[in-house]
């Protein structure tokens, strides 16, 4: 079973304004990373935040750590319309044999 | 760096057929990662390297299925006899730390349809 799954499955906004995607995964974690894909292109890794980390900042991006809730948040603030990709939150479970596991990803759309 | 480089970008082949993917990774990075991405099943890890070895090939579907790393700046993934569920877009992906330790770094990947 997928170790990470996002939500919503999809999002569409307007320029401008702020995007929240959220990870939820089931067993006990060392790092959870986010990735963005563009349509035909390969993945783009954007932050990785380890169990002990809270929060992490990167340029316009914050992501946050809820091991109690086994769940993580992106966001990204003051969206722009190249920010239009597919976003995975990936997991490297402490049993998971170092593999990193990928949700199925939410598809952001920010219209112009 | 010129980032993880992959070939062919597209391959179009007939079922039975022989496909041989390869991927070059960024210098100095040590991890080796196979993916395939397909809409039903996601992106899915085939098989991982570390410093050249094979460290996990549970994610490789069958004996169809066959990756190779001769060395620190090569890998081949081979699929002998290609099946048209075999159509999927294929990414090769480096990393400076083991596993899933640290960022992996995807080269634009191979698209491949088997007909």
């Amino acid at each position: 079973s997928q170790q990470g799954e996002e939500d919503p499955q999809a999002l569409s906004i307007q320029e401008g304004e702020n995007a929240t995607m959220n990870c939820s995964y089931k067993t006990s974690i060392n790092n959870l990373q986010w990735y963005r894909q563009n349509s035909g292109r390969g993945l783009v890794h954007l932050i990785l935040i380890r169990s002990n980390e809270r929060e992490k900042h990167s340029g316009r991006l914050r992501v946050t750590l809820d091991t109690s809730k086994k769940s993580s948040s992106l966001l990204i603030t003051a969206s722009r319309a190249a920010d239009t990709a597919s976003y995975f939150c990936a997991t490297d479970g402490e049993t998971s044999g170092s593999r990193l596991t990928f949700g199925e990803g939410t598809q952001l759309t920010v219209n112009p | 760096d010129a980032g993880v480089i992959q070939s062919p970008r597209h391959e179009v082949t007939e079922m039975g057929q022989e496909v041989t993917l390869r991927c070059k990774p960024i210098s100095g990075h040590n991890s080796l990662f196979w993916y395939r991405q397909t809409m039903m099943r996601g992106l899915e890890l085939l098989i991982y390297f570390n410093n050249n070895v094979p460290i996990d090939d549970s994610g490789m579907p069958e004996d169809r299925f066959s990756a190779k790393m001769p060395n620190a700046s090569f890998s081949t993934l081979k699929i002998q006899p290609s099946e048209p569920r075999d159509s999927a877009v294929y990414f090769c992906a480096s990393s400076d730390l083991a596993g899933g330790r640290g960022a992996q770094y995807f080269g634009p990947g191979t698209r491949l349809l088997v007909l």
